[in-house]
C-alpha cells in the first residue's frame, strides 16, 4: 500500500527566503511522485513530477524536487520565495503498476509567506 | 491547451436529494478520476475508469454511482445527501499510462444544507 507524509502541516517563511517542504512516502513498487498546488478556494495545479527519470526534478514557478530513494523522499524546493507561493501543497504517489492507479495524497502543508 | 471541465462549479442541495456532476476529460484522455475534499482536509481518492470500464475503487459511499460514457465525459450521482457530503469534488484526467500525470479539473463544491 501506498502512503505519504508531509511533516509540517504549515511552513512559514518571508519573501525572498528559501522554502523546503518535507515529504516522505511509502510504495511497494516503483513510484511516481507529484507535487501539486492549491490555492484558496481553487483547483489543484501540477508543480512538477518524478517518473524514474532524473533524480532532480524542475517544475513551474521555481520549484524543484529531488527524489531520493535511500531516504524515501522527495522534497520540494524554491531559492526564493514569492508572495504568490501562499498556498497548501500536496505531495502525492502512484504506483507504477495498473491502468487507472489512483493518487494517494499527502495532508498537505500550507505555506505562508510574509512580508 | 483545454483543461478538465467539471460543471456544475456550485450547486446547493438539501439533505436527502440527489445530485450529478459532470466531468469533461482532456481531449484524448481515457481515464477519469473522482476526488472528494473535505473543509481543510486533502482530497481523498473515491473511484476511477479507464476506457469506460471502472478501473478502481476508493472509498466511495454506496450512495453515489458513477460511469463513463462513450465520449469518455463521466457522471458522479448522489443520492441521500448528507450533510457530511458537502465538499469539493475533483475530477481529474490522464492518458491511463500506469503513474501518468492526472491533470485536475476547478472542482464542484456542493453544499448540503
Amino acid at each position: 500500500a501506498q502512503s505519504v507524509t508531509q511533516l509540517d502541516s504549515h511552513v512559514s517563511v518571508s519573501e525572498g527566503t528559501p522554502v523546503l517542504l518535507r515529504c516522505n512516502y511509502s510504495s511497494s513498487y516503483s513510484p511516481s511522485l507529484f507535487w501539486y498546488v492549491q490555492h484558496p478556494n481553487k483547483g489543484l495545479q501540477l508543480l512538477l513530477k518524478y517518473t524514474s527519470a532524473a533524480t532532480l526534478v524542475k517544475g513551474i514557478n521555481g520549484f524543484e524536487a529531488e527524489f531520493k530513494k535511500s531516504e524515501t523522499s522527495f522534497h520540494l524546493t524554491k531559492p526564493s520565495a514569492h508572495m504568490s507561493d501562499a498556498a497548501e501543497y500536496f505531495c502525492v504517489v502512484s504506483d507504477q503498476r495498473d491502468y487507472g492507479q489512483n493518487f494517494v495524497f499527502g495532508p498537505g502543508t500550507r505555506l505562508s509567506v510574509l512580508p | 491547451a483545454a483543461g478538465v471541465i467539471q460543471s456544475p462549479r456550485h450547486l446547493i442541495k438539501e439533505k436527502r436529494e440527489t445530485a450529478t456532476l459532470k466531468c469533461y476529460p482532456i481531449p484524448r484522455h481515457d481515464t477519469v478520476y473522482w476526488y472528494q475534499q473535505g473543509p481543510g482536509q486533502d482530497p481523498q481518492f473515491l473511484i476511477s475508469f479507464y476506457e469506460k470500464m471502472q478501473s478502481d475503487k476508493g472509498s466511495i459511499p454506496d450512495r453515489f454511482s458513477a460511469q463513463q460514457f462513450s465520449d469518455y465525459h463521466s457522471e458522479l450521482n448522489m443520492s441521500s445527501l448528507e450533510l457530511g457530503d458537502s465538499a469539493l469534488y475533483f475530477c481529474a484526467s490522464s492518458l491511463g499510462t500506469s503513474g501518468d500525470t492526472q491533470y485536475f479539473g476547478p472542482g464542484t463544491r456542493l453544499t448540503v444544507l
